[in-house]
């Protein structure tokens, strides 16, 4: 199956400052990225649907201030956390979809970010 | 509203055989996907499924009834590695992915 990187795979924060996320598709064009929290034990929440080119869609209730996503070329979809909190203390998972559409969704490793 | 539902936690026996059941409502569906997710760790793609039937491969086999609005995936030959998530997620008419809230698989020696 195709690749999809993040970096970094962990991240300590004071509160307060801002984290950049990378999520890379590493030999596949995505031409559509997707951002998810991940609390312990509980499922995937997507918290934005990302086109190249073109401005993050945010589901209800994520503040898109405060999560800025960038999709700036086919291969690469940043996420910053902008001003972090402990509660913004999560799992961070990105995930890429190529040109079909019925195309499954290949996940990065994820990021595990800690706000103190 | 859209829902999907599974079962929150199953126990299996190791090189025993366990199926993990999935029911969606959902507007439209263009397709079922099952993900398996260790603690910690990123979703993995495990299978797909669009049209009604059973889709083997390997060790794990997965079903679907459209007009059921159900799903399962079997594991056969259970290993102590199989201990994960098992995340059931839906296509809907916009090509959103709906997902489950995962079922949490335990297998015993």
């Amino acid at each position: 199956g195709a690749v999809v990187s993040q970096h970094p795979s962990r991240v300590i924060c004071k509160s307060g400052t801002s984290v950049k996320i990378e999520c890379r598709s590493l030999d596949f064009q995505a031409t559509t990225m997707f951002w998810y929290r991940q609390f312990p034990k509980k499922s995937l929440m997507l918290m934005a649907t990302s086109n190249e080119g073109s401005k993050a869609t945010y589901e209800q209730g994520v503040e898109k201030d405060k999560f800025l996503i960038n999709h700036a070329s086919l291969t690469l979809s940043t996420l910053t956390v902008t001003s972090a909190h402990p509660e913004d203390s999560s799992f961070y998972i990105c995930s890429a979809r190529g040109l079909t559409p019925l195309g499954e969704q290949y996940f990065g490793p994820g990021t595990r970010l800690t706000v103190t | 509203g859209q829902n999907i539902d599974q079962p929150t936690e199953m126990t299996a026996t190791e090189g025993a055989i366990v199926q993990i059941n999935c029911t969606y409502q959902t507007s439209g569906f263009n397709g079922l996907f099952w993900y398996q997710q260790h603690a910690g760790e990123a979703p993995t793609f495990l299978s797909y499924n669009v049209l009604d039937g059973l889709e083997e491969k390997g060790r794990f086999s997965s079903f679907l009834s459209r007009s059921k609005g159900y799903s399962y995936l079997l594991l056969k030959e259970l290993q102590m590695k199989d201990s994960a998530s098992y995340l059931c997620a839906v296509f809907d008419s916009n090509y959103q992915l709906i997902w489950g809230a995962g079922t949490k698989l335990i297998i015993k020696p």
